[in-house]
């Protein structure tokens, strides 16, 4: 079965500093892997995702991350926090053949302090 | 183009009561999944629909079920509502089978209270 890790349910960085926000998974096969962002009482959204090809993925408001089968992770980072970057986090694996099914993680709160 | 809206936003229950939840689809997208997201957990998927038809299933009991129209908008239902119901329902649209890899576009959900 799969599963997602993400270690840390808060990290707290101030504003400029790297963002490392961390996701283990499990899978028998290669998946897909998704980062997402939730804002207070909003929906998630898209910021990143590998499916194949480049294993460092770019991602919106400048996050990427970097899919690493031999230590099956998929980590995000941001060079330079913003304020505006304050917001829960979710990583998700998908596999082709698994019903549409997105398993996600328990979720990062990243804080940023001014 | 307009985003997956769900309605209602906010909606107060009691024990053994039954709710439906509404779902629209982003123009063009074919898919839809619902989530359920309780209080500081990560969503759980609870189903899919793909061209009106079920396509895959969470580990929910069949007192959760759901429809998909034609116009692909769709709807939650659960039947006697428990405490542990409480959560915020997300609905997801896509083009395509999201567990192939495609995009799915989150609503902003809808706040169940169950008391």
């Amino acid at each position: 079965a799969q599963s997602v890790t993400q270690l840390g349910s808060h990290v707290s960085v101030s504003e400029g500093a790297l963002v490392l926000l961390r996701c283990n998974y499990s899978s028998s096969v290669p998946p897909y892997l998704f980062w997402y962002v939730q804002y207070p009482n909003q929906g998630l959204q898209l910021l990143l995702k590998y499916t194949t090809g480049a294993t460092l993925v770019k991602g919106i408001n400048g996050f990427e991350a970097e899919f690493k089968k031999s230590e099956t992770s998929f980590h995000l980072t941001k060079p330079s926090a913003h304020m505006s970057d304050a917001a829960e986090y979710f990583c998700a694996v998908s596999r082709e053949n698994q019903g549409g099914k997105l398993i996600f993680g328990q979720g990062t709160e990243l804080s940023v302090k001014p | 183009e307009t985003g997956v809206t769900q309605s209602p936003t906010h909606l107060i229950k009691t024990r053994g009561q039954q709710v439906t939840l509404r779902c629209s689809s982003q123009s063009g997208h074919n898919t839809v999944s619902w989530y359920q997201q309780a209080l500081g957990q990560g969503p759980q998927f609870i189903f899919q629909y793909y061209r009106e038809e079920e396509n895959g299933r969470g580990n929910f009991p069949p007192r959760f079920s759901g429809l998909q129209f034609p116009n692909y908008s769709s709807e939650l239902n659960v039947n006697a509502l428990e405490l542990d119901d409480s959560a915020l329902y997300l609905c997801a649209s896509s083009f395509g089978l999201a567990g192939a890899g495609h995009e799915q576009f989150f609503g902003p959900g809808t706040r169940l209270t169950v008391l």
